[in-house]
Protein backbone atom coordinates (compact mmCIF):
# COMPACT_ATOMS: atom_id res chain seq x y z
CA UNK A 1 0.00 0.00 0.00
CA UNK A 2 1.05 3.61 -0.96
CA UNK A 3 1.84 6.15 2.21
CA UNK A 4 2.48 9.67 2.09
CA UNK A 5 3.95 11.27 4.92
CA UNK A 6 4.38 15.25 6.04
CA UNK A 7 6.98 15.73 8.68
CA UNK A 8 6.48 19.67 9.51
CA UNK A 9 2.62 19.53 11.11
CA UNK A 10 3.17 23.36 11.56
CA UNK A 11 5.05 26.16 9.50
CA UNK A 12 5.41 29.79 9.30
CA UNK A 13 6.59 32.28 7.14
CA UNK A 14 6.69 36.16 6.77
CA UNK A 15 4.35 37.90 3.81
CA UNK A 16 6.73 37.51 1.07
CA UNK A 17 9.48 34.84 2.06
CA UNK A 18 9.53 31.52 0.03
CA UNK A 19 8.70 28.34 2.12
CA UNK A 20 9.29 24.51 1.04
CA UNK A 21 6.73 22.37 2.38
CA UNK A 22 8.44 18.38 2.11
CA UNK A 23 6.54 15.56 1.55
CA UNK A 24 7.88 11.98 1.10
CA UNK A 25 5.83 8.88 -0.34
CA UNK A 26 6.24 4.84 -0.61
CA UNK A 27 5.42 3.22 -3.81
CA UNK A 28 6.21 -0.06 -5.69
CA UNK A 29 4.89 2.01 -8.93
CA UNK A 30 6.43 3.31 -11.19
CA UNK A 31 3.82 5.56 -12.96
CA UNK A 32 1.90 7.46 -10.62
CA UNK A 33 0.29 11.23 -10.15
CA UNK A 34 1.56 13.30 -7.26
CA UNK A 35 -0.59 16.28 -6.02
CA UNK A 36 -0.16 19.43 -3.47
CA UNK A 37 -3.51 19.93 -1.95
CA UNK A 38 -4.90 23.29 -0.11
CA UNK A 39 -7.74 23.28 2.35
CA UNK A 40 -8.15 26.86 3.91
CA UNK A 41 -10.54 27.70 6.94
CA UNK A 42 -13.34 27.16 4.44
CA UNK A 43 -12.93 23.65 4.11
CA UNK A 44 -12.93 22.84 0.53
CA UNK A 45 -9.74 21.20 -1.00
CA UNK A 46 -7.68 23.18 -3.43
CA UNK A 47 -5.42 21.36 -6.14
CA UNK A 48 -2.54 23.95 -6.00
CA UNK A 49 0.03 21.81 -8.06
CA UNK A 50 0.15 18.62 -9.99
CA UNK A 51 3.19 16.37 -11.17
CA UNK A 52 3.00 12.90 -13.45
CA UNK A 53 6.09 10.75 -12.58
CA UNK A 54 7.28 9.85 -15.84
CA UNK A 55 7.58 13.83 -16.37
CA UNK A 56 11.20 14.60 -15.18
CA UNK A 57 10.59 18.08 -15.53
CA UNK A 58 9.55 19.68 -12.02
CA UNK A 59 5.41 21.21 -12.09
CA UNK A 60 5.13 25.31 -11.88
CA UNK A 61 2.14 27.00 -11.08
CA UNK A 62 3.11 30.92 -10.83
CA UNK A 63 4.42 31.09 -7.03
CA UNK A 64 4.38 27.36 -6.61
CA UNK A 65 6.71 24.74 -7.79
CA UNK A 66 7.83 21.72 -6.89
CA UNK A 67 10.85 19.54 -6.72
CA UNK A 68 10.49 16.13 -7.40
CA UNK A 69 12.96 13.76 -6.46
CA UNK A 70 11.49 10.29 -8.08
CA UNK A 71 14.64 7.77 -6.54
CA UNK A 72 14.41 9.61 -3.50
CA UNK A 73 10.86 9.46 -3.05
CA UNK A 74 9.95 13.11 -2.23
CA UNK A 75 7.76 15.54 -3.32
CA UNK A 76 8.14 18.80 -1.77
CA UNK A 77 6.26 21.98 -2.37
CA UNK A 78 8.01 25.49 -2.48
CA UNK A 79 6.08 29.01 -2.88
CA UNK A 80 7.75 31.99 -3.71
CA UNK A 81 6.37 35.48 -2.64
CA UNK A 82 3.77 33.84 0.19
CA UNK A 83 1.33 35.91 0.33
CA UNK A 84 -1.94 35.89 3.41
CA UNK A 85 -3.92 34.20 0.99
CA UNK A 86 -1.32 31.36 1.57
CA UNK A 87 -2.22 30.43 5.03
CA UNK A 88 -4.09 27.18 5.14
CA UNK A 89 -3.68 23.55 5.33
CA UNK A 90 -1.39 22.16 2.61
CA UNK A 91 -1.91 17.99 1.98
CA UNK A 92 -0.09 15.79 -0.39
CA UNK A 93 -1.30 13.41 -2.12
CA UNK A 94 -0.62 10.45 -4.16
CA UNK A 95 -2.92 8.70 -7.08
CA UNK A 96 -1.60 4.90 -8.69
CA UNK A 97 -1.85 4.93 -12.37
CA UNK A 98 -4.60 2.22 -12.26
CA UNK A 99 -7.67 4.70 -12.55
CA UNK A 100 -9.52 4.01 -9.41
CA UNK A 101 -8.84 7.39 -8.82
CA UNK A 102 -8.25 6.80 -5.06
CA UNK A 103 -6.18 9.62 -3.30
CA UNK A 104 -3.57 9.15 -0.53
CA UNK A 105 -3.21 12.09 1.57
CA UNK A 106 -0.44 12.66 4.10
CA UNK A 107 -1.00 14.32 7.24
CA UNK A 108 -0.45 17.94 6.47
CA UNK A 109 0.83 20.64 7.25
CA UNK A 110 -0.47 24.13 8.83
CA UNK A 111 1.14 26.55 7.46
CA UNK A 112 0.72 30.86 8.32
CA UNK A 113 1.92 33.38 6.40
CA UNK A 114 2.67 36.64 8.71
CA UNK A 115 1.85 39.53 7.92
CA UNK B 1 -21.18 26.81 -13.50
CA UNK B 2 -21.30 25.20 -9.96
CA UNK B 3 -18.62 23.17 -8.17
CA UNK B 4 -19.46 19.83 -6.32
CA UNK B 5 -22.31 20.87 -4.12
CA UNK B 6 -22.91 18.70 -0.55
CA UNK B 7 -25.36 18.32 1.34
CA UNK B 8 -26.01 18.94 4.59
CA UNK B 9 -23.36 21.66 5.59
CA UNK B 10 -23.59 20.22 9.18
CA UNK B 11 -25.01 17.50 10.99
CA UNK B 12 -25.75 16.34 14.20
CA UNK B 13 -26.82 12.67 15.03
CA UNK B 14 -26.81 10.04 18.06
CA UNK B 15 -25.11 7.23 18.14
CA UNK B 16 -26.37 4.27 16.40
CA UNK B 17 -28.81 6.14 14.34
CA UNK B 18 -28.32 6.48 10.46
CA UNK B 19 -27.13 9.16 8.12
CA UNK B 20 -27.17 9.99 4.59
CA UNK B 21 -25.21 12.31 3.00
CA UNK B 22 -25.61 13.80 -0.41
CA UNK B 23 -23.13 15.33 -3.19
CA UNK B 24 -23.74 16.88 -6.75
CA UNK B 25 -20.94 16.87 -9.41
CA UNK B 26 -19.41 19.25 -11.75
CA UNK B 27 -21.76 19.18 -14.86
CA UNK B 28 -20.41 16.83 -17.05
CA UNK B 29 -18.25 14.96 -14.06
CA UNK B 30 -19.31 10.87 -14.13
CA UNK B 31 -17.14 9.71 -11.53
CA UNK B 32 -17.75 10.64 -7.44
CA UNK B 33 -15.55 9.79 -4.68
CA UNK B 34 -16.18 10.06 -0.66
CA UNK B 35 -13.24 10.62 1.90
CA UNK B 36 -13.56 11.20 5.51
CA UNK B 37 -11.72 13.53 7.31
CA UNK B 38 -10.99 13.47 10.66
CA UNK B 39 -9.88 16.15 12.87
CA UNK B 40 -6.37 17.12 12.28
CA UNK B 41 -5.62 14.07 9.36
CA UNK B 42 -5.76 14.02 6.13
CA UNK B 43 -8.73 12.51 4.42
CA UNK B 44 -8.96 8.84 3.93
CA UNK B 45 -10.71 7.42 0.60
CA UNK B 46 -14.17 5.39 1.04
CA UNK B 47 -15.54 4.63 -2.32
CA UNK B 48 -15.49 5.79 -5.81
CA UNK B 49 -18.46 5.33 -7.99
CA UNK B 50 -18.58 5.99 -12.07
CA UNK B 51 -21.14 5.49 -14.46
CA UNK B 52 -23.03 4.01 -11.54
CA UNK B 53 -20.91 1.16 -10.34
CA UNK B 54 -18.21 1.18 -7.81
CA UNK B 55 -14.74 1.29 -8.55
CA UNK B 56 -12.67 1.42 -5.66
CA UNK B 57 -13.63 0.82 -1.85
CA UNK B 58 -11.11 1.91 1.22
CA UNK B 59 -10.77 -0.03 4.23
CA UNK B 60 -13.85 1.36 6.21
CA UNK B 61 -16.75 -1.53 7.90
CA UNK B 62 -19.68 -2.64 6.26
CA UNK B 63 -21.72 0.14 8.02
CA UNK B 64 -20.72 2.56 5.21
CA UNK B 65 -22.20 2.32 2.13
CA UNK B 66 -22.65 4.41 -1.32
CA UNK B 67 -24.62 4.71 -4.97
CA UNK B 68 -24.52 6.92 -8.03
CA UNK B 69 -27.10 7.75 -9.61
CA UNK B 70 -28.41 8.05 -13.03
CA UNK B 71 -27.59 11.61 -12.80
CA UNK B 72 -24.39 10.74 -11.45
CA UNK B 73 -25.61 12.51 -8.36
CA UNK B 74 -23.88 9.81 -5.19
CA UNK B 75 -25.47 9.40 -1.39
CA UNK B 76 -22.89 8.20 1.41
CA UNK B 77 -24.69 6.20 3.63
CA UNK B 78 -23.59 5.17 7.05
CA UNK B 79 -25.69 2.37 9.45
CA UNK B 80 -25.28 2.21 13.65
CA UNK B 81 -23.32 5.20 13.85
CA UNK B 82 -20.40 5.30 16.34
CA UNK B 83 -18.40 8.14 17.82
CA UNK B 84 -15.46 7.76 15.96
CA UNK B 85 -17.77 8.10 12.55
CA UNK B 86 -17.63 12.31 13.72
CA UNK B 87 -15.58 13.72 11.42
CA UNK B 88 -15.51 15.90 7.77
CA UNK B 89 -16.80 13.85 4.44
CA UNK B 90 -15.69 15.35 1.08
CA UNK B 91 -17.20 14.29 -1.99
CA UNK B 92 -14.88 14.53 -4.88
CA UNK B 93 -15.93 14.70 -8.78
CA UNK B 94 -13.99 14.57 -11.70
CA UNK B 95 -14.04 14.37 -15.68
CA UNK B 96 -13.32 10.35 -16.62
CA UNK B 97 -11.23 9.16 -19.72
CA UNK B 98 -8.26 9.39 -17.53
CA UNK B 99 -7.88 13.40 -15.94
CA UNK B 100 -6.58 13.16 -12.66
CA UNK B 101 -7.97 16.62 -11.25
CA UNK B 102 -10.36 16.03 -8.41
CA UNK B 103 -12.65 18.58 -7.47
CA UNK B 104 -14.06 19.20 -4.32
CA UNK B 105 -16.94 19.82 -2.22
CA UNK B 106 -17.08 21.91 0.82
CA UNK B 107 -17.90 18.92 2.89
CA UNK B 108 -20.75 17.93 5.32
CA UNK B 109 -19.57 17.91 8.98
CA UNK B 110 -20.97 14.82 10.84
CA UNK B 111 -20.75 15.06 14.55
CA UNK B 112 -22.04 11.81 16.79
CA UNK B 113 -23.19 12.57 20.15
Amino acid sequence: AQTVTQSQPEMSVQEAETVTLSCTYDTSENNYYLFWYKQPPSRQMILVIRQEAYKQQNATENRFSVNFQKAAKSFSLKISDSQLGDTAMYFCAFMDNFGNEKLTFGTGTRLTIIP
Amino acid sequence: DAGVTQSPTHLIKTRGQHVTLRCSPISGHKSVSWYQQVLGQGPQFIFQYYEKEERGRGNFPDRFSARQFPNYSSELNVNALLLGDSALYLCASSFPTGDTEAFFGQGTRLTVV
